[in-house]
């Protein structure tokens, strides 16, 4: 199985500019997630999903927008990108929310916003 | 709020030493403990867990032990190989909370 894909691999994006980064799974997991990398930041939660038609907050929402319109797909909305968006986002999906449960991680997505 | 603290890294070993990499965490409940590696290129794998206190974690040669009376979680290898060189994250979940991950520790080893 593919697990978790993300599209696209990497972008390069004008400020002001809105973009949607794609996450699907085929793992019927209920929770998604999508992070932040930053160097020396680690991994930030940006938003959740427990389960489809529900989303949630996380550490860093701001600028961003998410959807959960089925289990498998995940898309995360920048509607106005700025140059500190320039990151490596991650989704992630569980069997469930919270928990004790694995997160499973997808390969990423390198944006630079000029 | 939750939190996990990891050493500062970069961490540069020649290959067959032994490595540790140190985790501390803060938490109101009970949570699991992981470790996560990523490879150069590579979202993030999951290496090892430990979901109660004194229990150990082991996978490919690491391993981790619980130990709740100092709120750590060290990764330890006993003999690292290069192909062991990436970022190592700790990080944990505390039921019913999202996870919470460490600022990540960068391993190099040399041949």
């Amino acid at each position: 199985t593919a697990g978790i894909t993300q599209a696209p691999t990497s972008q390069i994006l004008a400020a002001g500019r809105s973009m949607t980064l794609r996450c699907t799974q085929d793992m019927r997991h209920n929770a998604m997630y999508w992070y932040r990398q930053d160097l020396g930041l680690g991994l930030r939660l940006i938003h959740y999903s427990n389960t489809a038609g529900t989303t949630g907050k996380g550490e860093v929402p701001d600028g961003y927008s998410v959807s959960r319109a089925n289990t498998d797909d995940f898309p995360l909305t920048l509607a106005s990108a700025v140059p500190s968006q320039t990151s490596v986002y991650f989704c992630a999906s569980s069997e469930q929310g919270g928990g004790h449960n694995e997160q499973f991680f997808g390969p990423g997505t390198r944006l630079t916003v000029l | 709020g939750n939190s996990v603290t990891q050493m500062e890294g970069p961490v540069t070993l020649s290959e067959e030493a032994f490595l540790t990499i140190n985790c501390t965490y803060t938490a109101t409940g009970y949570p699991s403990l992981f470790w996560y590696v990523q490879y150069p290129g590579e979202g993030l794998q999951l290496l090892l867990k430990a979901t109660k206190a004194d229990d150990k974690g082991s996978n490919k040669g690491f391993e981790a032990t619980y130990r709740k009376e100092t709120t750590s979680f060290h990764l330890e290898k006993g003999s690292v190989q290069v192909s062991d060189s990436a970022v190592y994250f700790c990080a944990l979940i505390d039921y019913g909370q999202n996870f919470v991950f460490g600022p990540g520790t960068r391993l190099s080893v040399l041949p």
